[in-house]
């Protein structure tokens, strides 16, 4: 089977602009969940969507959102983005068994830079 | 905020060595993971141990988890130049699939 894939790899924002990354999990996963990671505050949880329907969300401002598709795939959207989302954003997907708690298989990550 | 606390933060062994990291949490889980990062690529999954085991082996892989410490270890043996990476401990609490890391240890593995 397919990994999970990450599009885009990287990316160049400019502080107050939006950005949506999108995540394609392994085939027959229903589960996807996101994750940031910076130097200073390491990898953090942002939110996990299960069938369409957001199942956990981390400690993140509203300017962070999510959804997920039919097909399971899913988007992120960062709304006025600020020099502090600079971050390596990773998206896991995991088969999504009832109530969760199995290996998650992580993508190759997305590279927000904004200046 | 982290539930996880890794130690140490960096080591730096010979090939052929063993190396071993520790990670301590907060509250109580459903299962700690431990994951591999190279150079701020994606992690990739190691080993999953359950709340009501003791110790699972995967390869050169050796994870123990005492949860009445709210300990868990990684042993990797006889070492080689590829183990280079940063490695992390993950916990799970409860339903769904919410990770919290733990701040990872760097390892480094000299030929």
């Amino acid at each position: 089977k397919a990994g999970v894939t990450q599009t885009p790899r990287y990316l160049i924002k400019t502080r107050g602009q939006q950005v949506t990354l999108s995540c394609s999990p392994i085939s027959g996963h229903r589960s996807v969940s996101w994750y940031q990671q910076t130097p200073g505050q390491g990898l953090q949880f942002l939110f996990e969507y299960f069938s369409e329907t957001q199942r956990n969300k981390g400690n993140f401002p509203g300017r962070f959102s999510g959804r997920q598709f039919s097909n399971s795939r899913s988007e992120m959207n960062v709304s006025t983005l600020e020099l502090g989302d600079s971050a390596l954003y990773l998206c896991a997907s995991s088969p999504g068994l009832a109530g969760g708690g199995d290996t998650q298989y992580f993508g190759p990550g997305t590279r927000l830079t904004v200046l | 905020s982290q539930q996880g606390e890794e130690d140490p933060q960096a080591l730096s062994i010979q090939e052929g060595e063993n190396a071993t990291m520790n990670c301590s949490y907060k509250t109580s889980i459903n299962n700690l993971q431990w994951y591999r990062q190279n150079s701020g690529r994606g992690l990739v999954h190691l080993i999953l141990i359950r709340s009501n085991e003791r110790e699972k082996h995967s390869g050169r892989l050796r994870v123990t988890l005492d949860t009445s410490k709210k300990s868990s270890s990684l042993l990797i043996t006889a070492s080689r130049a590829a183990d280079t990476a940063s490695y992390f401990c993950a916990t799970l609490k409860a339903a769904g699939n919410k990770l919290t890391f733990g701040g990872g240890t760097r390892v480094l593995v000299k030929p």
